[in-house]
């Protein structure tokens, strides 16, 4: 059972550049979510999904777009890096009542 | 902005119970407080949440006082292992909107030591 899974786990992009990171969960989960969490501090919601072809904005969501197509797969696209994107991003997933599972994780530099 | 309030850190010897506290003086009547606890830069780990009454699982326990102001996350063994951030977040359990966001704040930085 691979959980939450994270597609890169490190990246490095320069400014201006497009990417896209894939999330994707085996648990049949309804809610998924992107965080980032920069040095020092605590994980920061971007976007989330409260099922497949919903999404909606967190706190901070500028410079960052989502899409939930399939139920197992949220993507968070970046489509004009900047270094101030230079984060650890971090999806999760939970059902309604439960905690969330998170994945290990993607380290994004933007230079 | 989270809505909980917790010391930046705490030191515990290891084999002692490590005792961490949580202020959620503005929580509402469907808020539910939840634990977890960040390793190193791994994602984060649910360990536990509760209403009003005391819980216990396989990892901690969780206490939150009458008034439900505060609650306390008491890890019964310290290991070396539970060196972490922890987080406490108070939130809305059936969620369908953004009352039901995890909103993490800075957490306690727990130190175990031998």
């Amino acid at each position: 059972n691979a959980g939450v899974t994270q597609t890169p786990k490190f990246r490095v992009l320069k400014t201006g550049q497009s990417m896209t990171l894939l999330c994707a969960q085996d648990m049949n989960h309804e809610y998924m979510y992107w965080y980032r969490q920069d040095p020092g501090m605590g994980l920061r919601l971007i976007h989330y999904s409260v099922g497949e072809g919903t999404t909606a904005k967190g706190e901070v969501p500028d410079g960052y777009n989502v899409s939930r197509l399939k139920k197992q797969n949220f993507l968070l696209g970046l489509e004009s890096a900047a270094p101030s994107q230079t984060s650890v991003y971090f999806c999760a997933s939970s059902l309604r009542q439960r905690g969330a599972f998170f994945g290990q994780g993607t380290r994004l530099t933007v230079v | 902005d989270a809505k909980t309030t917790q010391p930046p850190s705490m030191d515990c010897a290891e084999g002692r119970a490590a005792n961490l506290p949580c202020n959620h003086s503005t929580i509402s009547g469907n808020e539910y407080v939840y634990w977890y606890r960040q390793i190193h830069s791994q994602g984060p780990q649910y360990i536990i949440h509760g209403l009003k009454n005391n819980e216990t699982n396989e990892m901690a326990s969780l206490i939150i006082t009458e008034d439900r102001k505060s609650s306390t996350l008491i890890l019964p063994h310290a290991t070396l292992r539970d060196t972490a951030v922890y987080y406490c977040i108070v939130r809305v359990k059936n969620y369908g909107g953004s009352q039901g966001n995890l909103i993490f704040g800075k957490g306690t930085k727990l130190s175990v030591k031998p």
